[in-house]
């Protein structure tokens, strides 16, 4: 089944503590993205990846790394998170980045930061 | 600067009901339109994707439209269901100028609940 699948889909953690959120997909998309999605305010680009290798900030990257090693994952980096990082997540992921390309969204890590 | 308002924020419905759902964007250079479907606590799923040149798309009982010229679009949903209770987001994708690619710019949604 195609899916993008992020672990943990909950985590509770204390401020300072690095933390590695996963990303996988099993497309073989080339394009792939990560957002958060706080109240009021939709979801909102933090980094986005076009390939291997291949990284570059979003609408908000303060406080994240990213890094594209290989195709399929795409790893979300806190390496000091703070309470304004409490948030719901999302990775997404897209063949390519043409005009009418579907994204397809994982499942969400909603992230406490305490 | 690129923004996508959708109306109203929240709506509740009786089963079986029609509802229509609005979206106004300012997004340049217009690349398509995405309407998402996002259940409580799970990711978006794609509804439909309409480019310039389309102005209506269905997929089952939701129907998007898209007047370009006016950079309004609606999403109505026909005879209602429990299970069309979500949240729903209206995407506007902006080519992206320099280096290529295209760029989501996503509305804050419209929650929909549909009761007995």
């Amino acid at each position: 089944e195609a899916q993008v699948t992020q672990n943990p889909r909950y985590l509770i953690t204390v401020t300072g503590k690095k933390l590695t959120v996963t990303c996988s997909q099993n497309m073989n998309h080339e394009y792939m993205s990560w957002y958060r999605q706080d109240p009021g305010l939709g979801l909102r680009q933090i980094y986005y990846s076009m390939n291997v290798e291949v990284t570059d900030k979003g609408d908000v990257p303060e406080g994240y790394k990213v890094s594209r090693k290989e195709k399929r994952n795409f790893p979300l980096i806190l390496e000091s998170p703070s309470p304004n990082q409490t948030s719901l997540y999302f990775c997404a992921s897209s063949l390519s980045t043409g005009t009418s390309t579907e994204a397809f969204f994982g499942q969400g890590t909603r992230l406490t930061v305490v | 600067k690129n923004q996508v308002e959708q109306s109203p924020q929240s709506l509740i419905i009786l089963e079986g009901k029609n509802c229509t759902l609005q979206c106004n964007y300012t997004v340049s250079p217009f690349s398509n339109l995405r309407w998402y479907k996002q259940d409580t606590g799970r990711g978006p799923v794609s509804l439909t994707i309409m480019t310039f040149s389309e102005n209506t798309k269905s997929n089952g009982r939701y129907t998007a439209t898209l007047d370009a010229d006016t950079k309004q679009s609606s999403l109505h949903i026909t005879a209602s269901q429990l299970s069309d209770s979500a949240s729903y987001i209206c995407v506007v994708t902006a080519y992206i100028l320099t280096g290529g690619g295209n760029k989501l710019t996503f509305g804050t949604g419209t929650q929909l609940k549909v009761e007995l």
